[in-house]
């Protein structure tokens, strides 16, 4: 069974579009993260969710919308796809405490033409 | 100030070598938790270790094991025995018991094992 599991893997698609990308954890974490990967491998939190409230927000365009219908489910929707976009995006989860690890999904690479 | 810091942008290391990767942090939170996560080109994120800041020993995980020295606020991997398999990105991150929802990545290390 897969802990953390985001939808689609790849996604392709024009610029000005809208898409989603779903996220799932099986494993009962009260926190959910999603996190942007650039071309140079950095990782950088976008937003965070500790039982479907909202704990992180960084600056992250407004195009950018997070929804969390429970706190198994944490989806990324973002509106009017830029170039800039084009990143892999890793949804995560965790146990709410600090010697706890995160678990990650297996990634969504976006890619705007 | 960057929480964690590497150092290392890339490193070579002879296949059946041990290899050191850095790790700094800074951090005022008594308790705090360390991780090494492995990023292998097929992209998905693999934990490696963790070390908590309590931890009197230092940690190890079959051929990975964390050299924590806490005064001077570093956080080694070390991978003994390289195999081709471990060339790799290598992220150190931090969580913090004060903004425990928080990670902090490190901008990682990339590793090559030469054959």
């Amino acid at each position: 069974d897969t802990a953390v599991s985001q939808t689609p893997k790849y996604l392709v698609t024009q610029m000005g579009n809208d898409k989603s990308i779903k996220c799932e954890q099986n494993l009962g974490h009260d926190t959910m993260y999603w996190y942007k990967q650039d071309s140079k491998k950095f990782l950088k939190i976008m937003f965070s969710y500790n039982n479907k409230e909202l704990i992180i927000n960084e600056t992250v365009p407004n195009r950018f919308s997070p929804k969390s219908p429970d706190k198994a489910h944490l989806n990324l929707h973002i509106n009017s796809l830029e170039l800039g976009d084009s990143a892999v995006y890793f949804c995560a989860s965790s146990q709410e405490f600090w010697g706890e690890k995160l678990f990650f999904g297996s990634g969504t690479q976006l890619s705007v033409l | 100030a960057q929480k964690i810091t590497q150092t290392q942008p890339g490193m070579f290391v002879q296949e059946k070598e041990a290899v050191t990767l850095d790790c700094t942090y800074d951090t005022s939170d008594p308790s705090y938790g360390l991780f090494w996560y492995k990023q292998p080109s097929s992209g998905e994120m693999i934990f490696l270790i963790y070390q908590g800041s309590y931890d009197q020993q230092n940690a190890t995980e079959g051929r990975y094991s964390l050299n924590f020295q806490k005064a001077r606020k570093s956080a080694n991997l070390v991978i003994s025995a390289s195999q081709l398999g471990d060339s790799a990105m290598y992220f150190c991150a931090m969580r913090e018991g004060t903004t425990g929802n928080q990670f902090y990545f490190g901008t990682g290390t990339s590793l090559t094992v030469i054959p």
